[in-house]
């Protein structure tokens, strides 16, 4: 299995600024996924990128709110901007390294105060 | 829109009690299911995963089955021990996606 670092783990940020959520892996993948969960709930899909071209948001999620870079394959970047209490969540990033399975970072658990 | 629900949202057993936990989806157009836990305020760890033309999965203690046709699964766990303790999830690929589609999550204490 892959082996994925996702950071920062957990962190705790003041309404209306931003946090850029790095997850790293061992090897190269096509696709990624950047979900969310809110207290409470399971996870939601947030966007899904792929290295070189711009991320597919679903519905009720907007790039100006979580502009997504993905510069390779072993590498991507999710920021939650203008932070508001209501992002309060766990972010998890994930990649499909095979063809059926997939491998989730160990998430960032964001507090918005 | 795929649909995953996991019953019950709670479980409290005694150590050592074999125990089920419970999925459905609506639509059973399904590539693959799996079967995650996730400890509290950390990342998922993947159990098991079933593709669509199998019935069942087993790993340690754990088994999972799939039947598709009637847009269930479930996941057995034998001889629950306290680190069991943590909350399950099961996630749905559509055929044709990418994405998984989870379920609300059992929350599952063990008690010593």
């Amino acid at each position: 299995s892959a082996v994925i670092s996702q950071k920062p783990s957990r962190d705790i940020c003041q309404r209306g600024t931003s946090l850029t959520i790095q997850c790293q892996v061992d090897s190269q993948v096509t696709m990624m996924f950047w979900y969310r969960q809110q207290p409470g709930q399971s996870l939601t899909l947030i966007a899904t990128a792929n290295q070189g071209s711009e991320a597919t948001y679903e519905s009720g999620f907007v790039i100006d709110k979580f502009p997504i870079s993905r510069p390779n394959l072993t590498f991507s970047t999710l920021t939650v901007s203008n932070m508001s209490p209501e992002d309060s969540s766990i972010y998890l990033c994930s990649f499909k390294v095979t063809d059926t399975e997939a491998f989730f970072g160990q998430g960032t658990r964001l507090t918005v105060v | 829109k795929q649909e995953v629900t996991q019953i019950p949202a709670a479980l409290s057993v005694p150590e050592g009690e074999n125990l089920v936990l419970n999925c459905s989806f609506t639509d059973s157009a399904i590539y693959n299911l799996q079967w995650f836990r996730q400890d509290p305020g950390k990342g998922l760890t993947s159990l098991l995963l079933i593709q669509s033309s199998q019935r069942e999965q087993t790993s340690g203690r754990l088994n999972a089955s799939l039947d598709k046709s009637s847009g269930r699964s479930t996941l057995y766990i034998a001889a629950s021990q306290p680190g069991d303790s943590a909350t399950y999830l099961c996630a749905v690929r559509q055929t044709g996606a990418n994405n998984l589609f989870f379920g609300t999550g059992t929350r599952l204490t063990v008690i010593p």
